[in-house]
């Protein structure tokens, strides 16, 4: 069956240090995949678009990976901020399925001071 | 820009009411979505439309619920009928179809 699956466990790490979330997925054949990041009774917001023939994408302190052997996209966030604090999705795009995203469950980042 | 506008960000529909909920795209986006998140659940697509056209409605339940997308005005969403599982938060995202797409604040519908 299909899946997409990211750490279900809260992540809790020290301001100032890297945070590392994983997304994995099986059955499917993304176009590209997009982390999205999520505060409590908001929208998601858009933050990094990778395709599959992207190895690796950064904006500022955000770095994705994305390896298609694997089935895996890695999302990091360098010096981290207890601003940064909210959950992260993950979401594929099928081939030919008009662009629309597949989500996972998104995993809660925490980040102490 | 105002980004998607979505309303009204609250909705509260006794059981057999039926709720509208209405989504503005991003100016210059021609492409919206309706996703559905329930308490504790990941976003579920529901239906995919363009101006006039719904492109990938794989994701609606097939009783109850339709969407438009009208060439003047919002893309709507209407749910007939309404019951208890229907509450949820609801949200439309817009795209130009070549990045990330942009969500609205969503709809929180509760059924009573």
């Amino acid at each position: 069956s299909q899946k997409i699956e990211q750490n279900s466990e809260a992540l809790n790490i020290q301001e100032g240090k890297t945070a590392t979330l994983t997304c994995n997925y099986t059955n499917y054949s993304p176009a590209y995949l997009q982390w999205y990041r999520q505060d409590p009774g908001r929208g998601p917001v858009f933050l990094l678009l990778i395709r599959e023939n992207e190895k690796e994408k950064r904006k500022e302190r955000l770095k994705v990976t994305f390896d298609t052997t694997l089935k895996q996209s890695l999302f990091h966030i360098t010096a981290s901020q207890p601003a940064d604090s909210a959950t992260y999705l993950c979401a594929l795009s099928p081939y030919n399925q008009g662009g629309k995203l597949i989500f996972g469950q998104g995993t809660e980042l925490s980040v102490k001071p | 820009n105002a980004g998607v506008m979505q309303n009204p960000r609250h909705l509260v529909r006794r059981r057999g009411q039926e709720a509208r909920l209405r989504c503005s795209p991003m100016k210059g986006h021609s492409h919206v979505y309706w996703y559905r998140q329930l308490p504790e659940e990941g976003l579920k697509f529901m239906v995919y439309l363009q101006k006039e056209n719904i492109i990938d409605e794989s994701g609606m339940p097939k009783e109850r619920f339709s969407a438009e997308f009208p060439k003047e005005g919002p893309s709507i969403l209407r749910i007939q009928q309404v019951v208890r599982g229907d509450s949820a938060a609801y949200f439309c995202a817009s795209s130009s179809g070549d990045d990330g797409y942009t969500f609205g604040s969503g709809t929180r519908l509760t059924v009573v």
